[in-house]
């Protein structure tokens, strides 16, 4: 069965900061990985998705990730934080259609 | 694209009365996924239908719970005798699943409280 981790459930950066998300995930076939944003009170939305191709991926907001296998990580990336990116974040692995969770990062910006 | 949407967004019940909740998938959408999140964690998966069959229920999903899709358009999640172990967001997400690794869409949530 594949899993996610997210190693810390809160990180804290000043505005204009770089935004470093941690993901680890562990599967027995090439993995399907994705990216989601949560505002408060609202479902999820699409950062950005790997699934074949360039192992770097960008997506909406300002956001990346890199996909490396001999590390198994997926880290989500962003070089200057904004004010708006305050929210939670999930790293998910598709397991045969289904999205496996991590447990979610929350993010805060300072001013 | 209207985007997934799930009424109602709140719900209050007492413990031991049946909650229903709705989902309207984005149209021709064939895949409908519902998620139940607790606060603090990841969602996690409850059963998903393609079209309007039921293709698979995770072990979370007791026989007090119950989903439909009868015309393989919207679905309904059915909690009987509710629980306060029951209280969280429960959000349905769709996808046209024409291929492997096709983005699902998430609705807004119904977050339920059970006193």
């Amino acid at each position: 069965a594949q899993s996610v981790t997210q190693l810390g459930s809160h990180v804290s950066v000043s505005e204009g900061a770089l935004v470093l998300l941690r993901c680890n995930y562990s599967s027995s076939v090439p993995p399907y990985l994705f990216w989601y944003v949560q505002y408060p009170n609202q479902g999820l939305q699409l950062l950005l998705k790997y699934t074949t191709g360039a192992t770097l991926v960008k997506g909406i907001n300002g956001f990346e990730a890199e996909f490396k296998k001999s590390e198994t990580s997926f880290h989500l990336t962003k070089p200057s934080a904004h004010m708006s990116d305050a929210a939670e974040y999930f790293c998910a692995v598709d397991q045969g259609g289904k999205l496996i969770f991590g447990q979610g990062t929350e993010l805060s910006v300072k001013p | 694209d209207t985007g997934v949407s799930q009424d109602p967004r709140h719900k209050i019940t007492k413990r031991g009365q049946n909650v229903t909740f709705r989902c309207d998938p984005i149209s021709e959408h064939n895949r409908l996924y519902w998620y139940r999140q607790t606060l603090g964690q990841g969602p996690e998966f409850l059963t998903y239908f393609q079209n309007e069959a039921q293709l698979e229920k995770s072990r979370l999903l007791s026989d007090r719970f119950s989903a439909e899709r009868p015309k393989g358009s919207f679905s309904t999640l059915e909690i009987q005798r509710t629980e306060q172990g029951d209280s969280a967001m429960y959000l349905c997400a769709s996808s046209p699943r024409v291929k492997e690794q096709e983005t699902q869409y998430f609705g807004p949530g119904t977050r339920l409280l059970v006193l």
